[in-house]
């Protein structure tokens, strides 16, 4: 049984950093692309980056490049995401979600974690 | 982007009788190599989303067989032959067949009537 387990989230200043780390566990680490998706109240699912599973491909969504970088750590099967100058509108729960392709597609998500911003 | 559209946003369903929700695509959704990445997901009260359908109309591990998916090109629809309880929630559709970026539809909210 696949989990992710989400942590790294809290109330930070607008312009701020924040890391998010995904500990995984239950699959084959290397074998799947890992990917961000986010969730705030006025602006439903929004896919945020995803990393193939080797870490040779990053994809970013355009509100958040330049500002925010996935990566992974497969000696300890733990996904990141580095968030810098952070805006109000970063403001979401951020969800670690395994498989970017095909029938491995979302086909399991974290519990997520929480991410405020505001002065 | 591509752009999705669901409807109805929000639905009320009295148990035991069927639903149906629209996921509308602004593009042909079938890939160069001939398949069509569109996805449902359920998000219950309190959960986190997961996924219940994968391309078109493949049902998940442990999903009822009440769920099921069709659909072709830029239309596809999500149907609950005999809406349960714990059907109640908020069911997405995402495509993946262009990308980036993924995207999502806005949502359906399921409630009991």
């Amino acid at each position: 049984q696949a989990q992710l387990v989400e942590s790294g989230g809290g109330v930070v200043q607008p312009g701020r950093s924040l890391r998010l780390s995904c500990a995984t566990s239950g699959f084959a680490f290397n074998a799947f692309g890992l990917q961000w998706v986010r969730q705030s109240p006025g602006r439903g699912l929004e896919w945020v980056a995803s990393t193939a599973h080797d870490g040779s491909r990053k994809f970013y969504a355009d509100s958040v490049q330049g500002r925010f970088t996935i990566s992974r750590d497969s000696s300890n099967n733990i996904l990141y995401l580095q968030m810098n100058s952070l805006r109000g509108d970063d403001t979401a729960i951020y969800y670690c979600v395994r498989g970017w392709h095909d029938a491995d597609f979302m086909g399991a998500w974290g519990q997520g974690t929480s991410v405020t911003v505001s002065s | 982007d591509v752009v999705m559209t669901q409807s109805p946003l929000s639905l009320p369903v009295t148990l035991g009788q069927p639903a149906s929700i629209s996921c509308r695509a602004s593009q042909s959704l079938v890939h160069s190599d001939g398949n069509t990445y569109l996805y449902w997901l359920q998000q219950r009260p309190g959960q986190s989303p997961r996924r219940l359908i994968y391309k078109v109309s493949n049902r998940d591990s442990g999903v009822p067989d009440r769920f099921s998916g069709s659909g072709s090109g830029r239309d596809f629809t999500l149907t609950i032959s005999r809406v349960e309880a714990e059907d109640v929630g908020v069911y997405y559709c995402v495509q993946g067949s262009f990308w980036p970026p993924y995207t999502f539809g806005q949502g359906t909210k399921l409630v009991i009537k």
